[in-house]
């Protein structure tokens, strides 16, 4: 069974830009979630996707903002890109329904800003 | 809100030691989950081993064992016979058990080293 993958791997953009990042879940999973693992800060929760909907949201300003597709991936979208932003971002997906709701996580994407 | 300290940035242990990692925790909910993942230098992020509040026992898989104190709000990992595939930064988490809040809530971190 696949896991959890994103794209890219890497990804480098400049002040200002904007970033697109992209995870697809488990097959069957129906929940995605974001979360932020910058150079001593750990892992922060960023979004959470269920079903096509914004289920929860971390303590991000709102240029961080994403979307579930039907097929249930997605993407986390980085508007105006500041040099904090730079941190890996780790894609988890669960089937909500499911005991235990465990959350499997993906690679992640390691966003650069320069 | 909810916080989670591991007070042990990094660890060492000898090849076929046991070693334990520390875990506390701030909640003031009564159902709760509490889980250990680790993440290898290869980034991915995966589940150790994950705990019941309501349950008493202590979880165990395989190596890996937990002593969880519910009034203490301690959740620490013990791995036994440490192999050098153990090495990995370790995280405790937490998740609450009401609906509608999903999000895992992290700790800094451990590094763990496994000495030859």
């Amino acid at each position: 069974e696949a896991g959890v993958t994103q794209s890219p791997t890497h990804l480098i953009k400049t002040r200002g830009q904007q970033a697109t990042l992209r995870c697809s879940p488990i097959s069957g999973h129906t929940s995605v979630y974001w979360y932020q693992q910058a150079l001593g800060l750990g892992l922060q929760f960023l979004l959470w996707y269920d079903e096509g909907e914004e289920r929860n949201r971390g303590n991000f300003p709102p240029r961080f903002s994403g979307r579930q597709f039907p097929n249930y991936s997605s993407e986390l979208n980085v508007n105006a890109l500041e040099l904090e932003d730079s941190a890996l971002y780790l894609c988890a997906s669960s089937f909500y329904m499911s005991s235990y709701n465990e959350q499997f996580f993906g690679p992640g994407t390691r966003l650069t800003v320069l | 809100a909810q916080t989670v300290t591991q007070s042990q940035p990094e660890m060492s242990v000898q090849e076929a030691e046991t070693v334990t990692l520390s875990c506390t925790y701030d909640t003031s909910e009564s159902d709760y989950y509490l889980f250990w993942y680790k993440q290898p230098p290869s980034r991915q992020m995966i589940l150790v081993i994950r705990q019941e509040a309501y349950k008493q026992q202590n979880a165990t898989e395989n190596r890996f064992s937990v002593n969880f104190q519910k009034a203490a709000k301690s959740f620490s990992l013990k791995i036994s016979d440490s192999q050098l595939g153990d090495a990995a930064m370790y995280f405790c988490a937490y998740r609450s058990a009401e609906g509608g809040s999903e999000k895992l809530v992290f700790g800094k971190g451990t590094k763990l080293t496994v000495n030859p």
